[in-house]
């Protein structure tokens, strides 16, 4: 079974400034998918990025973008120029290409925190 | 854009009720997900619904959760017995068409069993 693990709980950025979350998954697939989604407190599910395994170009949205090392089964998401409305819980995801209709497998999330 | 249709936002039950969640997934999409959150914890896969029919369904969809797409347009969750463990967001989720591989979620429906 695939597993997703976010390591940080919590991180903090100073508006303006740029911050990484990071991710990692496990899995013995070859073609599959990885998000990232957005939870405000509103808790709605936001898609922020998305990443498909059998490209090697980081994928990018605006001030959003990816470090996807596939060998490493690393997948961090960079946010550049914070803004106070990207705080938020952040969910690394994961999901199998090689079966239609398939899971999402989600992270523990980070609690990004934009300071003033 | 269209958007996941879920009804009602809140929801109190007192444990052992029946409750049904409801759901409007965007028209043309083909797979139907619901996922829970318990607050403070990770999002977490129920089932998935294709062609009329459970596709996948994990270790929490037990027999007391049921899902029925009763019309061409709603989908829906029922609980038989809540229990209070069952206290938890409830997320609808639908996938496009061509390439499957994106999930629109609604804004959710929190259950809360009392």
């Amino acid at each position: 079974a695939q597993t997703v693990t976010q390591s940080q709980p919590e991180m903090s950025v100073q508006e303006a400034e740029t911050v990484t979350l990071s991710c990692t998954y496990d899995t013995s697939e070859s073609d599959y998918y990885l998000f990232w989604y957005k939870q405000p407190p509103s808790r709605q599910m936001i898609l922020v990025i998305r990443q498909e395994a059998y490209k090697q170009q980081n994928a990018t949205e605006n001030r959003f973008s990816v470090n996807f090392q596939k060998a490493a089964k690393s997948f961090s998401l960079k946010i550049s120029d914070s803004q106070l409305g990207d705080a938020a819980m952040y969910f690394c995801a994961y999901r199998s290409a090689e079966t239609s209709g398939s899971r999402l497998t989600f992270g523990e999330g980070t609690q990004l925190t934009v300071n003033p | 854009e269209p958007e996941v249709t879920q009804t009602p936002s809140h929801q109190v039950t007192q444990m052992g009720q029946e409750v049904i969640l409801r759901c409007v997934p965007i028209s043309n999409h083909l797979y139907f997900y619901w996922y829970r959150q318990i607050l403070g914890q990770k999002v977490e896969f129920l089932v998935s619904f294709y062609n009329n029919e459970i596709s996948e369904k994990s270790e929490i969809f037990d027999d007391q959760f049921s899902v029925e797409r009763p019309d061409g347009s709603n989908f829906t969750l029922k609980i038989r017995s809540t229990k209070l463990e069952d206290s938890a967001m409830y997320f609808c989720a639908s996938s496009e068409p061509i390439t499957l591989e994106k999930l629109f979620f609604g804004s959710g429906t929190q259950l809360s069993v009392l």
